[in-house]
């Protein structure tokens, strides 16, 4: 089975350019997780999705960034105009409900520079 | 402010060597998770703990959660080059378990 699929892996981009990020769930997962990681502040949420619906998007940092699910199988992170500070990596995550304690399962990530 | 402090921040140690490393907090969790993360990659579930005082072995990975469900630690004995990575630790709330919160990391490096 494929795991969570991402892209683009890196992305090199400009400041004041739009980044758009991808990512495709497992298969039959209902919860969906945008994270970002930084040396400094770890891993942290952005938002998160019950059955394509937005359930919290108190972790995202600015109105620069929004994030989209259209369906069960897609979603993606926008952040417009991007800025150096936005240089992280982003990693999605996915997870069936009812399985027991949260387990989730993460992509690799892609690898954003904002020069 | 850091719900979940992980120390240390770094540990470089020879293979062969034991060693332990915390996940603390002031606040209950309903179940804590370890996660290994790889360069390149994204973390990887270890084990979930659930009980207060629980113990739980992954060959030779013992994980334990506090009495209090506020802290856990990550036991290694003889250390492998394999275990080198980030370890994670991850904590869901009592009604609010849908979503986690996790630590910054220990950074582990198994010198041959």
């Amino acid at each position: 089975d494929a795991g969570v699929i991402q892209s683009p892996r890196h992305e090199v981009t400009e400041m004041g350019q739009e980044v758009t990020l991808r990512c495709k769930p497992i298969s039959g997962h209902d919860y969906l997780f945008w994270y970002r990681q930084t040396m400094m502040r770890g891993l942290e949420l952005l938002i998160y999705f019950n059955n394509n619906v937005p359930i919290d998007d108190s972790g995202m940092p600015e109105d620069r960034f929004s994030a989209k699910m259209p369906n069960a199988s897609f979603s993606t992170l926008k952040i417009q105009p991007s800025e150096p500070r936005d240089s992280a990596v982003y990693f999605c995550a996915s997870r069936r409900a009812g399985v027991p304690y949260n387990e989730q399962f993460f992509g690799p990530g892609t690898r954003l520079t904002v020069l | 402010t850091q719900l979940l402090e992980q120390s240390p921040q770094f540990l470089s140690i020879q293979e062969g060597e034991n060693l332990t490393v915390y996940c603390n907090s002031s606040s209950v969790f309903s179940s804590l998770q370890w996660y290994r993360q790889e360069p390149g990659e994204g973390p990887v579930l270890l084990v979930t703990v659930v009980t207060g005082g629980e113990v739980k072995k992954l060959k030779r990975l013992t994980f334990q959660f506090g009495d209090a469900r506020k802290d856990s630690s990550l036991h290694i004995t003889a250390a492998q080059p394999g275990d080198t990575g980030l370890y994670l630790c991850a904590g869901s709330f009592m009604n609010r378990d849908d979503k986690i919160i996790f630590g910054k990391g220990t950074r582990l490096h198994i010198l041959p």
